[in-house]
């Protein structure tokens, strides 16, 4: 079955620190893999996609890897802000126009 | 002002009544999407439009129609006949329906049932 499973569901960090958010898939075939942030009530805004042969993606403080072999990816936020809190959702391309969702981890950062 | 449009943010209805929910795009894209959130739970897909006058069922169609008369708008008809429609509802559109194509999502309409 075709899932994407992000890991933890949330997290608190005091502004200016770093965190690291994880997602594992079992989808296939794979296409791509796209992090959006997500804030409460908004749309999803996409931060990166990364296709198969790509391991390493920046978009400013945020910076997506990607684990084609083990499946996994991570998204780095360095030097978060007040403005980092909310949704990162995960989603993987699985071909024939297909997304699979992640749940998202719930990110807060305080001050 | 480029982007998406979904209206109304909030909407209420009393069970048994359908429901119409709007999206307008004017990026110019070929596709459309409509996707239903739930709280711990990842995006579902309702229904997709790859053109105009053609849409497909996604994962969770029950209940649900479309219509694709415009290439700017994708509207969503929530029937009495879904049975949790209560829920956050996304549109989103891309260029075209490939893989690696970028969707880009409205702001979200919050649909109450009682």
């Amino acid at each position: 079955k075709n899932q994407v499973e992000q890991s933890p569901q949330s997290l608190i960090i005091l502004e200016g620190k770093n965190c690291t958010l994880q997602c594992n898939y079992t989808v296939s075939p794979f296409s791509n893999l796209r992090w959006y942030k997500q804030d409460t009530g908004r749309g999803p805004v996409s931060l990166t996609i990364m296709t198969f042969s790509e391991n390493t993606k920046s978009n400013g403080r945020y910076t997506a890897t990607l684990d084609a072999d083990t499946k996994q990816s991570s998204l780095h936020i360095t030097a978060s802000q007040l403005s980092d809190s909310a949704s990162y959702i995960c989603v993987v391309s699985g071909g024939y126009n297909k997304l699979i969702f992640g749940a998202g981890t719930r990110l807060a950062v305080h001050p | 002002d480029g982007g998406i449009t979904q209206s109304p943010k909030y909407l209420f209805r009393k069970e048994g009544q359908n429901v119409t929910l709007s999206c307008e795009q004017n990026l110019n894209h070929d596709a459309m999407y409509w996707y239903r959130q739930d709280p711990g739970q990842g995006l579902r897909l309702i229904y997709y439009s790859q053109i105009v006058n053609d849409f497909q069922k996604g994962d969770i169609a029950e209940g649900y129609s479309v219509s694709r008369e415009k290439k700017e708008s994708f509207p969503l008809t929530v029937t009495s006949a879904q049975k949790n429609p209560t829920a956050f509802y996304l549109c989103a559109s891309s260029l075209s329906s490939g893989d690696y194509y970028e969707q880009y999502f409205g702001p979200g309409t919050r649909l109450t049932v009682t």
